[in-house]
């Protein structure tokens, strides 16, 4: 069946460094990709998407670019602020629903 | 922009008793409403997929019996958990398509979190 890994399971960073969180996937198809993040007490946040190959996607600072060759859709910011601190989940989409990562805790310390 | 409220944010239930919990779509119409459970060893397990006018769908391992779903207009969406033991605990998601806009994406709302006595 379709899957997704997230390499890093926890991540640690002070304010201002460079954030990447690795996501590969396995799919029969040809996928949607997405990003979320979950803050304590809520429900999961659509940050952003990509359908196509090399396509960017983009929120908040935030960015990942589709890779159908290497199946990927990476996670990356420039510059983690202390509010970037959550879990950060990616997953594939088809119209039968979302499959999810098991999802990766930023902790950005000042 | 979509938002998608859910209540309660809470419940505590007796074993073997059944809880009701709600979804509302505001801002756009959910065309298709995904229900998921999140618990801390499996992450996010899809239990169905309802679309209006069409048949809801269950994952394996849920079925209508344990988990009812009534998806009766474009804005709203209840699913109940039936006889409710230990093993059902987690938060439960309802999470909605916009059927104007991108296929595939869920908008969640902040879920129903379900402990079980």
């Amino acid at each position: 069946g379709d899957s997704v890994t997230q390499t890093e399971g926890q991540v640690a960073l002070s304010e201002e460094d460079f954030l990447t969180i690795h996501c590969n996937y396995s799919a029969s198809g040809y996928p949607a990709l997405f990003w979320y993040v979950q803050y304590p007490g809520e429900g999961p946040q659509f940050l952003f998407r990509a359908s196509r190959d090399k396509e960017k996607g983009s929120s908040r600072g935030f960015e990942a670019t589709y890779d159908k060759g290497t199946t990927s859709f990476h996670l990356r910011k420039a510059s983690v602020q202390e509010s970037d601190s959550a879990v950060y989940y990616c997953a594939l989409g088809f119209a039968q629903g979302l499959t999810f990562g098991l999802g990766t805790r930023v902790s950005v310390f000042p | 922009g979509a938002l998608v409220y859910q209540y309660p944010r809470r419940t505590i239930c007796k074993s073997g008793t059944s809880m009701r919990m709600e979804c509302q779509a505001v801002g756009f119409q959910a065309t298709s409403v995904a229900w998921y459970r999140q618990s801390p060893q499996k992450t996010f397990e899809l239990i169905a997929l309802s679309t209006v006018n069409s048949a809801i769908k269950y994952e394996q391992n849920f079925t209508q019996e344990k988990f009812p779903i009534s998806h009766p207009n474009l804005s709203f969406s209840s699913m109940t958990v039936l006889n409710a033991y230990l093993e059902d605990r987690g938060l439960y998601l309802c999470g909605a398509r916009d059927g104007a806009s991108s296929a595939e994406t869920l908008y969640f709302g902040s879920g129903t979190r379900l402990t079980v006595l």
